[in-house]
């Protein structure tokens, strides 16, 4: 079984811009969260979507935005784009979202990452 | 609010002798509590859960881990340790139920096993 997608890998912009950040989770998988990973900070928890759904949200600007589609694949925004979010951006997916109850122990899969950094 | 300390921010071993990576965490109820690996330039590898039951649990890579309720600590092990173990390693953790519902990270621990 094929495992998570994360696309691109590495990216370059600058200051301003916006990018967005692709997700194809493992075949079944209904959610998806995405990570920010960065030397200061750590792993930091930016958002979860299942069902096409934003089912929780960490402590993150506007500027940072998501959505899911119907097949489970996953994008992430970011807009205005500051050297500050020069990050390892993750993604990962579980068989069900953290809202359910039953059976979800809440272990991930992480993709690759994409490595963004903004000049 | 749930939350995972790693106090050392290096581990350095030599190769063959037993290593242990420290955790102890912060949550509301029951937790669940997990292991991964990152080797660099790589996204989180899962290496072992503890959900509930025996307090030792046993993962990938000969890694084992104990739970101790009572000093809320989930430390990762591993009785010989190999150079290709070197890498960073993340505990997390999660609620069995409210709100907090994802996983919280701790800062990362990295492991150096001297050949």
């Amino acid at each position: 079984k094929a495992g998570v997608t994360q696309t691109p890998r590495y990216l370059i912009k600058t200051r301003g811009q916006q990018v967005t950040l692709s997700c194809s989770p493992i075949s079944g998988h209904r959610s998806v969260s995405w990570y920010q990973q960065t030397p200061g900070q750590g792993l930091q928890f930016l958002f979860e979507y299942f069902s096409e759904t934003q089912r929780n949200k960490g402590n993150f600007p506007g500027r940072f935005s998501g959505r899911q589609f119907s097949n489970s694949r996953s994008e992430m925004n970011v807009s205005t784009l500051e050297l500050g979010d020069s990050a390892l951006y993750l993604c990962a997916s579980s068989p069900i979202g953290t809202g359910r109850t039953s059976g979800n122990t809440g272990e991930l899969f992480f993709g690759e990452g994409s490595r963004l950094t903004v000049l | 609010a749930q939350s995972v300390a790693q106090p050392e921010d290096q581990v350095n071993v030599a190769e063959g002798n037993p290593l242990t990576v420290k955790c102890t965490y912060s949550v509301s109820g029951n937790p669940y509590l997990f292991w991964y690996v990152q080797y660099p330039n790589r996204g989180l590898q899962f290496l072992l859960k503890y959900i509930t039951g025996d307090n030792l649990v046993k993962g990938s890579y000969g890694f084992e881990a104990e739970f101790n309720k009572s000093q809320t600590s989930f430390h990762l092990k591993k009785p010989s340790a190999l150079v290709s173990d070197s890498a960073l390693y993340f505990c997390a953790v999660r609620a069995h139920a409210g709100s907090a519902r994802q996983l919280t990270f701790g800062s990362g621990t990295q492991l150096t096993v001297l050949p």
